[in-house]
């Protein structure tokens, strides 16, 4: 089975704060994802990466930034957190970059607060 | 550009009564179609997927899902509810072959009452 890690399950923040979220796959997966979570908003898709160093803007990338160093390694960064930013945060993976038949595979989530 | 609606953002059924989620898409290309389930403080899990062998498609714990082109729907369904069934669920379509985003439904949340 896939296995997606996110670091950390709960996270507390100041606002002004710099944040770094990680996520891990096992599958040598091409595809990596952020989403972020709101009550009646569904998931809505910050940024992707379908490759080492290569990142696309998803529909809400303002006040956020991404790094992949690694194949395996997706991180989300808040550059300076504010508390509207206060949300879960799911990271996903899928397999092939051209194939969307594939279904993508998602961590536990982060819940962050901002105070 | 795709879409998905999702009608109803609650959904209440008793154990052992039919589910019924009623999805709708928004494609200009033959789209794939996903159900996910999230349980309590868990990320989301695939029900079943759409990809155009069969317009009827099994998932796991006993829910179904049928695409109906001139409808533009895939509603989820199951014949009896199990109390185990309390989660949200979101339909997400892609835009066909080579797509990289999933764009989500704002997900039904459904109760089970014993």
């Amino acid at each position: 089975d896939v296995k997606v890690t996110q670091s950390s399950r709960y996270l507390v923040k100041r606002t002004g704060e710099k944040v770094f979220l990680e996520c891990v796959q096992d599958m040598d997966h091409e595809n990596m994802f952020w989403y972020r979570q709101d009550p009646g908003l569904g998931l809505r898709l910050i940024y992707f990466s379908y490759d080492v160093k290569m990142k696309e803007k998803g529909d809400i990338p303002e006040g956020y930034s991404v790094s992949r160093e690694k194949k395996e390694r997706f991180s989300l960064i808040l550059e300076s957190a504010s508390t509207n930013q206060t949300s879960m945060y799911l990271c996903a993976s899928r397999r092939d970059r051209w194939d969307s038949n594939q279904p993508q595979h998602f961590g536990d989530g982060t819940r962050l607060s901002i105070l | 550009a795709q879409s998905v609606t999702q009608l109803g953002s609650h959904v209440s059924v008793s154990e052992g009564a039919l589910v019924l989620l009623r999805c709708n898409y928004s494609s200009s290309v033959p789209p794939y179609l996903f159900w996910y389930v999230q349980y309590p403080n868990q990320g989301l899990q695939l029900l079943l997927k759409y990809t155009s062998a069969a317009t009827l498609v099994k998932g796991i714990n006993g829910f179904e899902a049928e695409f109906k082109k001139s409808e533009t729907s895939f509603h989820l369904t199951k014949p009896s509810a199990h109390m185990s069934d309390a989660a949200e669920y979101f339909c997400a379509v892609s835009a066909g072959q080579g797509a990289q985003k999933l764009v989500f439904g704002q997900g039904t949340r459904l109760t089970i009452n014993p």
